[in-house]
């Protein structure tokens, strides 16, 4: 299958500090999301992004699908960003009819 | 906004013993799916579900593993007789097609004795 690589594993900020994490994938995608699983465990939907970019509020995300790469965008983080970012990806090929592959994930402590 | 709920949220059980995990979906949605987080792991791929039958199952999804849409609303995953190793949080999650965003349930906290 697909093989999904997120950097850094591990990245702890100061309040207010920006950061940028990677996704790279192995394959063309038809879907790419990015989650945020909180300290209680769930899954929030942060952006649903095969292509280009869009924000919301202090994100932002980035896919450039040819290059086979997205970026998620943090600025002026909080306390409550803390927790762990996945990315996840939906290959191209039939066979694999709606399966997200996920990164093993990005864990994001900020501190106060 | 629409969500998917799942119950329970924590479910403790004795190895051997079958379990029922519960899922409603979104109402509008016609693809579902099942994946599972093995503690400090990533989350992986179960089964993907539509039109009343399964449409891929990982290699994880063995004989032990059922799913089923008993109603217009739910959706279900059973564990036959699980196993230590079942442990884990099951995610469900919906979508309107291939393809299109994933919305994800809270989880269930599975713990098996």
């Amino acid at each position: 299958g697909i093989q999904v690589e997120q950097s850094p594993p591990d990245l702890i900020l100061q309040e207010g500090a920006n950061s940028t994490l990677r996704c790279n994938f192995s394959d063309s995608v038809n879907n790419l999301q990015w989650f945020h699983q909180n300290p209680w465990g769930q899954l929030i939907n942060l952006f649903y992004i095969p292509s280009g970019t869009k924000q919301n509020g202090r994100l932002s995300a980035t896919t450039v699908a040819t290059e086979r790469y997205s970026l998620l965008y943090i600025s002026s983080s909080q306390t409550t960003d803390s927790g762990v970012y996945f990315c996840a990806v939906e290959d191209t090929r039939g066979s694999t009819l709606g399966r997200l592959y996920f990164g093993r994930g990005t864990q994001l402590t900020v501190w106060p | 906004e629409p969500e998917v709920t799942q119950t329970p949220s924590h479910q403790v059980t004795q190895m051997g013993q079958e379990v029922i995990l519960r899922c409603v979906p979104i109402s509008n949605h016609l693809y579902f799916y099942w994946y599972r987080q093995i503690l400090g792991q990533k989350v992986e791929f179960l089964v993907s579900f539509y039109n009343n039958e399964i449409s891929e199952k990982s290699e994880i999804f063995d004989d032990q593993f059922s799913v089923e849409r008993p109603d217009g609303s739910n959706f279900t995953l059973k564990i036959r007789s699980t196993k230590l190793e079942d442990s884990a949080m099951y995610f469900c999650a919906s979508s309107v097609g291939w393809n299109n965003e994933q919305f994800f349930g809270p989880g269930t906290r599975l713990t098996v004795l």
